[in-house]
């Protein structure tokens, strides 16, 4: 059974700080790789997808890279906004489509 | 982009009635929805698994004569919570896929369920 695990539960830097968003998995047979934003109550928004060929995707101060054989994905965050405070999901996609998600990494960016 | 529209975004119910929630792909044919439910601070949990004109693969732990759902067109799933108790209050979320396992979800804004 597939497992994901994110660590750190909880993240509290200064506006300007790197954040980094560390996913682990325990099955490396994935389709793909998804970061998810979360605010309070609300659904989920698809920051990147990495599909299982590749090694990272970036979207502007987003990147995220993947190595599927130690079944693990880092998400970085450059130059952190306090907007940019949320939970973090990681999700992994088996191949029904099926996502496999992690607890997520609670943000906050002080100003 | 793709846009998935989840109504209501929040109810409350009595316990022992049903609450219906629709799960609609505006501008995409969805072949495959998914239901998730998030319980306060924890992760998504996937329910089921719907796929267009065929029955609902729920996952285990999950009742399939409690959680009803329907997807009777390619836009279209709903997502039916009978005879509500206290402890089916959660946060549920669905998401919908043009079906290759590799394409991304899109998801809705969720709907807050509250029993009291």
């Amino acid at each position: 059974k597939q497992e994901v695990t994110q660590i750190p539960a909880a993240l509290s830097v200064p506006e300007g700080e790197n954040l980094v968003l560390n996913c682990s998995f325990t099955d490396s047979a994935i389709y793909n790789l998804q970061w998810f934003r979360q605010d309070p109550g609300k659904g989920l928004t698809s920051l990147l997808l990495i599909q299982s060929s590749q090694r990272e995707q970036t979207s502007g101060r987003l990147n995220a890279s993947l190595d599927k054989s130690s079944g693990r994905s880092t998400l970085y965050i450059a130059a952190s906004q306090p907007g940019d405070s949320a939970t973090y999901l990681c999700a992994v996609t088996d191949s029904w489509g099926k996502l496999q998600f992690g607890a997520g990494t609670q943000v906050v960016v002080t100003p | 982009g793709a846009v998935v529209s989840q109504h209501p975004s929040w109810v409350i119910c009595k316990s022992g009635t049903s609450v219906k929630i629709e799960c609609r792909s505006l501008d995409f044919q969805a072949t495959t929805m998914f239901w998730y439910r998030q319980f306060p601070k924890q992760s998504l949990m996937l329910m089921a698994t719907s796929n267009e004109g065929s029955k609902a693969t729920y996952e285990q732990g999950v009742e399939k004569d409690k959680f009803l759902i329907n997807h009777a067109s390619l836009t279209l799933s709903t997502l039916t919570v009978t005879s509500a108790h206290p402890e089916d209050s959660s946060f549920y979320i669905c998401s919908a896929s043009l079906g290759p396992a590799n394409s991304p979800l899109h998801f809705g804004n969720g709907t807050r369920l509250t029993v009291t």
